[in-house]
């Protein structure tokens, strides 16, 4: 069984400050994507990486493919309000479904 | 565009009664999943069609639970009957190709299910 681990579970920091949430797996995936989502909505995609070693940006957040392709993580450089909401990774296994990770909650307060 | 469009958005009922849940993929997308999402569990797979065939239902519950997709506009996901820890949020997801090819999911902004 894929699994996806996300970890912290919890953060909560002030505005101006960096984090970095990681999704780890011992499982191989062809691609993995990276969702928020805010209260009473949806997850909204933020990026999809694909090759091992690969580094996206957008804006402040860093997105990094593991070199194995079993592990991703999210940087946020100054963090703002705007940023609070779930943080949610998604793997692609072998099949045409994506398994969600566990989550990281994060709150920027002000 | 419209988006994946879910309703209803909350939906109250007595445990035993039948419920339904609907869902109107963006136009185009040949994917649709129905999702669970606790705080326990996370997000969770229960089911999804390509081209309204139901290809993996593996993540549905027990038989309670049945999921159909008449045509390439609508979808439904019925528990009946219903219990208490049926109580989540149900998101249902489409998009235009699987994850294989490292296609997005769009997601609706849920139904929040209260079994009482």
């Amino acid at each position: 069984t894929q699994l996806l681990e996300q970890s912290p579970q919890f953060l909560s920091i002030q505005e101006g400050e960096n984090l970095t949430v990681y999704c780890n797996s011992s499982s191989v995936f062809s691609s993995l994507q990276w969702y928020r989502q805010e209260p009473g909505e949806g997850p909204v995609l933020l990026v999809t990486v694909v090759t091992g070693g690969e580094v996206k940006k957008l804006k402040r957040l860093t997105f990094q493919f593991g070199d194995a392709r079993k592990d991703s993580s999210l940087h946020i450089t100054a963090a703002q309000p705007g940023d609070t909401g779930l943080y949610l990774c998604a793997g692609a296994g072998g099949t045409y479904k994506y398994i969600f990770g566990t989550g990281t909650r994060l709150k920027v307060l002000a | 565009d419209a988006g994946v469009i879910q309703s209803p958005r909350h939906e109250v009922t007595e445990m035993g009664q039948e419920v339904t849940l609907r869902c109107k993929p963006i136009s185009g997308h040949d994917y649709l999943f129905w999702y669970r999402q606790t705080m326990m569990r996370g997000l969770e797979l229960l089911i999804y069609f390509n081209n309204n065939v139901p290809i993996d239902d593996s993540g549905m519950p027990e038989d309670r639970f049945s999921a159909k997709m008449p045509n390439a506009s609508f979808s439904t996901l019925k528990i009946q009957p219903s219990e208490p820890r049926d109580s989540a949020v149900y998101f249902c997801a489409s998009s235009f190709a699987g994850a294989m090819e490292g296609q997005p999911q769009h997601f609706g902004d849920g139904t929040r299910l209260s079994i009482l």
